[in-house]
Order: C-alpha cells, then structure tokens, then sequence
C-alpha cells in the first residue's frame, strides 16, 4: 500500500505571497492532519481533517487554512507569507480519528 | 499547559549496546502513546505504540515502557545499530480533543 505522498517536496516563496500545499493519505484513510515543524522545535499541531470538515485546530494564525476533499485529499494554503513560516509542513493520515498517524516525507518551504 | 517533554536533546550510544530514550508528559488525561523516528530529510515514522491500559509493549528490538504514576514513557532499543541513528518523538493523545501532543526529539547517535 502506497504511503502518504505530499506535492511537493520543495518550495521557495517570498514575503507577502501564498502557498497551497497538498497531501493524499494512504488509501482508505479518512483522516488528515497537518503539523509545521521548525528547526529546534518539536510538531506544531495545524489542523485535522476527517470526512471533509475541519476536527480540530492548533493555535496558528488564520492565515493557515485547510480543506479537505470527498476523496480524502488535503491541502492547506497559507497567505500572506512570512519569513517565520519557513519550516517543513507534514501531512499524517490515519483510518480514523484517534488512531495511529504516518506521515509523510513533508513539504520544505522556504519564504524568502 | 499540556506538554510532551524529552529528558536529553542528544543521546550517544556504542554500537551493540541497549539505548534508552525517556519521555514525560504531563496531561494525566492521555491514554494512547506513540514513538517516531525521523530520519533526515524524512517525515516521522511510526515505531511503537501503547495504549494507557499497559505498561509495556515489545516489537522488534523495540519497547515502551509507561509509567502513569510519574507520567514517563520510555523507548528502549536492544542491540542499537547505526541504522537507528535518527531523532526520536514521543507523542500523546488524549480522546476526545482529537489531537496529539509530540515532543520536541531526542538526537540518538550511535558510535561505531
């Protein structure tokens, strides 16, 4: 079975733009969630997704949006870009909520 | 607040020898515990978990130890290989907030 995949790998973005990032879980896996990770820091919980509607949300600014697709597909947008959000972005997918989270190799962004 | 916390930042172990990584975490409300390994440029990957009704769970060369009284987790790895060296999570969960609280990783470097 395929694992999560995350699109894409790398980007470099500058100040003031956004940025949409994608996850597709393992299959069959109804829930999403996405964590920032800094050096230094541990995971910064973002949000979680499960049957398309938004679970839970960690404590980031609104600028961090989600959404979640009826194929289970995610993506989050961030706008307005700061230096600060530079970091690597995981996506994890579990069957259901409360259940075991793998993850993916992340997106790395770089804000410039 | 809710944390997760690691002891050591940075665990040096012989090759051959056991390696032993701790946890505290502070929420006496979590009751589902996991250990990820994250190697460089890769996402966190699942090890070990333990559900807050057991004390111990064994897999390959892997065990968790869970201490509720003093909220402490612990990872031991037998016989730790080169292949093991990698920053290590912990992470707790509690039901019903539907969310996971990791870490900040411990480094595991093995010595040849």
């Amino acid at each position: 079975k395929a694992g999560v995949t995350q699109t894409p790998r790398y980007l470099i973005k500058t100040r003031g733009q956004q940025v949409t990032l994608s996850c597709s879980p393992i299959s069959g896996h109804r829930s999403v969630s996405w964590y920032q990770q800094t050096p230094g820091q541990g995971l910064q919980f973002l949000f979680e997704y499960f049957s398309e509607t938004q679970r839970n949300k960690g404590n980031f600014p609104g600028r961090f949006s989600g959404r979640q697709f009826s194929n289970s597909r995610s993506e989050m947008n961030v706008s307005t870009l700061e230096l600060g959000d530079s970091a690597l972005y995981l996506c994890a997918s579990s069957l259901f909520l409360g259940e075991t989270q793998y993850f993916g190799p992340g997106t790395r962004l770089l804000v410039l | 607040g809710e944390s997760v916390g690691l002891h050591l930042p940075t665990l040096s172990v012989q090759e051959g020898d056991n390696s032993i990584i701790n946890c505290a975490y502070s929420n006496s409300a979590s009751d589902y515990f996991i250990w990820y390994k994250q190697e460089s440029g890769k996402g966190p990957q699942f090890i070990i978990d333990i559900r807050s009704n057991m004390d111990k769970r064994q897999g390959q060369r892997v065990t968790v130890l869970l201490n509720k009284t003093v909220k402490h987790l612990s990872l031991q790895i037998a016989a730790t290989q080169p292949g093991d060296s990698a920053v290590y999570f912990c992470a707790d969960y509690t039901s019903g907030t539907y969310k996971y609280i990791f870490g900040t990783g411990t480094r595991l470097k093995v010595l040849a």
